[in-house]
């Protein structure tokens, strides 16, 4: 079974607008990664966030966590045209250094 | 300079081949995993090697096999090819102290006709 669900599948949005994705887990985690994917592409490493941190930013991303709610969320702010991809959560839950990756949301930003 | 490179790029082949697919990094990372990600998109580690020893194996039926010849390579053979082994197949590397997350090779598209 999956580890990360990741909401929503799709998203499209205009230049300029905000992105939000979101994604759960089940288990208890050690850190939990985010990535980019373009399409015919490999995953390229965004940004990663412990489990004993709340709020993580790079540029224009932002990353929280709720070890709580075992949930995290990315938002990218000012939407570009080249933000266009697939974004994955992954989460590293500590046994034999292996991440387990969500299904994916894939972003259109319109010009 | 390509931090984490795999060969080759495409390949399509038929039922029953078999093939392999080489990687290799240059970041000096102590770790290197397999993923195939199928047509959803949906990834799944496949293997992991750590100082060419093997730490991870999923279920992967035994027509593939891994080979690490150092730690800087990982390479993937895959005999008697089946319709479903098509997929992008990626490598990828990490290092050991202060997991910092994946540095992802481009992928191999294997087409099995």
């Amino acid at each position: 079974s999956q580890q990360g669900e990741e909401d929503p599948q799709a998203l499209s949005i205009q230049e300029g607008e905000n992105a939000t994705m979101n994604c759960s887990y089940k288990t208890s985690i050690n850190n939990l990664q985010w990535y980019r994917q373009n399409s015919g592409r490999g995953l390229v490493h965004l940004i990663l966030i412990r489990s004993n941190e709340r709020e993580k930013h790079s540029g224009r991303l932002r990353v929280t966590l709720d070890t709580s709610k075992k949930s995290s969320s990315l938002l990218i702010t000012a939407s570009r045209a080249a933000d266009t991809a697939s974004y994955f959560c992954a989460t590293d839950e500590g046994n034999a250094g292996k991440s387990t990756f969500g299904d994916g949301t894939t972003l259109t930003v319109k010009p | 300079d390509t931090a984490v490179s795999q060969t080759p790029k495409y390949l399509v082949t038929q039922m029953g081949n078999d093939k392999s697919i080489k990687c290799e990094q240059n970041l000096g990372h102590d770790t290197m995993y397999w993923y195939k990600q199928d047509s959803k998109k949906f990834l799944k580690i496949m293997f992991s090697y750590n100082n060419k020893e093997l730490i991870i194996n999923e279920t992967v039926p035994n027509r593939f096999s891994p080979k690490s010849p150092d730690k800087a390579h990982l390479n993937l053979h895959i005999n008697s090819l089946e319709l479903g082994d098509s997929a992008v197949y990626f490598c990828a590397s990490s290092r050991d102290s202060l997991f910092y997350g994946y540095t992802f090779g481009s992928g191999t598209r294997l087409t099995v006709v």
